[in-house]
């Protein structure tokens, strides 16, 4: 079936870099996401990446792909306290929505 | 005017009540989806709405009816609800293009959520 595993909680200091890992189960999603949720808020598309691609970066962020190990990943460089959120891996289902992971509560201390 | 907006934000109601959640989309996508957020689960998808037809779900009770009457309103209506009802419901909204296995479908985008609360 399909399936989305990431850790529950990461907690980093202010300035450092955060790695929010992703294992997903369908090696034939087409592309990968990773959304973030504030307190009250809904889900903000973050980034996504492709299957046919390694790495994707957008100033901060740098998502890794391995699609052998089906291994997907998030860092945020410089982290800040307004980094603190849930962030959520999900990829493509067979029906065309997304299946999403638990997500990974980020708190960054200052 | 955001891209996804839900009403109520919040919503308080009682086991007998019937009550509707809304969600509208301004970004001209033809697909639209309900999602169920509990604590500690993964988020639940609940109803799809592609090229206007229902994917249906069967493991949604049919105390959730929803309604579609275009590509960019949808609602859930809630009737005779439970106490493990409660949770946050999230609409969705993405452009879908092609058919089955080989249709693209543009990443999500999300309201805030309507927080619904059953006692």
């Amino acid at each position: 079936g399909e399936d989305v595993e990431q850790s529950l909680f990461l907690s980093v200091r202010e300035g450092d870099s955060s790695v929010i890992n992703c294992t997903y189960t369908d090696s034939s999603s087409t592309y990968l996401y990773w959304y973030k949720q504030e307190p009250g808020a809904g889900l903000q598309l973050l980034t996504y990446i492709f299957s046919n691609m390694d790495m994707k970066q957008d100033q901060r962020l740098t998502v890794l792909l391995n699609k052998k190990d089906k291994h997907l990943s998030l860092r945020i460089a410089d982290t800040q306290t307004g980094d603190s959120a849930i962030y959520f891996c999900a990829e493509k289902g067979s029906q065309g929505n997304l299946i999403f992971g638990k997500g990974t509560k980020l708190s960054v201390k200052p | 005017e955001t891209g996804v907006t839900q009403t109520p934000r919040h919503l308080v109601m009682g086991m007998t009540n019937k009550k509707s959640l809304k969600c509208e989309q301004h970004l001209g996508h033809n697909a639209m989806y309900w999602y169920k957020q509990s604590a500690k689960k993964p988020l639940e998808l609940m109803f799809v709405y592609s090229l206007e037809e229902r994917v249906e779900n069967n493991s949604v009770p049919s105390r959730f009816s929803p309604e579609c009457p275009n590509s960019s309103h949808l609602f859930l209506h809630l009737h005779t609800l439970q106490p493990e009802d409660s949770a946050l419901y999230l609409c969705a909204s993405s452009q879908v293009a092609g058919i089955g296995s080989s249709s693209y479908n543009s990443p999500l985008h999300f309201g805030n959520g309507t927080r619904l609360t059953v006692t």
